[in-house]
């Protein structure tokens, strides 16, 4: 079936890092992709998505794009920000199915 | 952007008792709710798609019986969690679907605390 794996976190950084958070899909068909960040004691907000290959979305300064051909959706910021700190989560819709299929989560902590 | 509201946003129960929990979408219309469950470090777990005017879609290994939904209008989906035991106790999360971008809110969450 569909899935979504995401890499492991915590990740901890510097203010100013480069971040790379690492996702990969298994999926019939096209799916669409999505970011979604969860700032502490807060609900889930949508950060980014994108519908189709080689789509690029970006918020906030961060970016990913669809690459069909290495089944990923990576996120990654240039400089990032103590107001980053969250957890990350990457999904998947498949088809015309409305049910997102949720990676588990990477939790980042940025230093000041 | 469109708001999807949680009451309570915490709330400790005992055990046998039922709880309440209401996901309302603020300023837009959702003829779709899911209700999901989140364990601490975990990711989410669907357990249902609430349809306004019609039955709950409960995902496999949810007990509908336990974990009653009513989606009573375009704007209110109540998920009431039956007989509470302390393994019940989790963050619950709603969500709706804005029709016309298609895109899916998230409510706060609630805390359950079942002792």
């Amino acid at each position: 079936g569909d899935s979504v794996t995401q890499m492991e976190g915590p990740v901890t950084l510097s203010e100013e890092a480069f971040l790379t958070i690492n996702c990969t899909y298994t999926a019939t068909g096209y799916p669409s992709l999505f970011w979604y960040v969860q700032y502490p004691g807060e609900g889930l907000q949508l950060l980014l998505k994108a519908t189709k290959a080689d789509d690029k979305g970006s918020n906030k300064g961060f970016e990913a794009t669809y690459r069909k051909e290495t089944t990923s959706f990576h996120l990654e910021k240039g400089s990032v920000q103590v107001s980053d700190s969250a957890v990350y989560f990457c999904a998947l819709r498949a088809g015309n199915n409305r049910k997102l299929i949720w990676g588990l989560g990477t939790s980042l902590a940025v230093n000041p | 952007g469109a708001v999807v509201s949680q009451h309570p946003s915490r709330v400790i129960c005992k055990s046998g008792t039922s709880v309440k929990i209401e996901c309302r979408s603020l300023d837009f219309q959702a003829t779709t709710m899911f209700w999901y469950r989140q364990f601490p470090k975990q990711s989410l777990m669907l357990m249902a798609t609430s349809n306004e005017g019609s039955k709950a879609t409960y995902e496999q290994g949810v007990e509908k019986d336990k974990f009653l939904i009513n989606h009573a209008s375009l704007t209110l989906s109540t998920l009431t969690v039956t007989s509470a035991h302390p393994e019940d106790s989790s963050f619950y999360i709603c969500s709706a679907i804005e029709k016309t971008t298609d895109t899916q809110y998230f409510g706060p969450g609630t805390r359950l605390t079942v002792l």
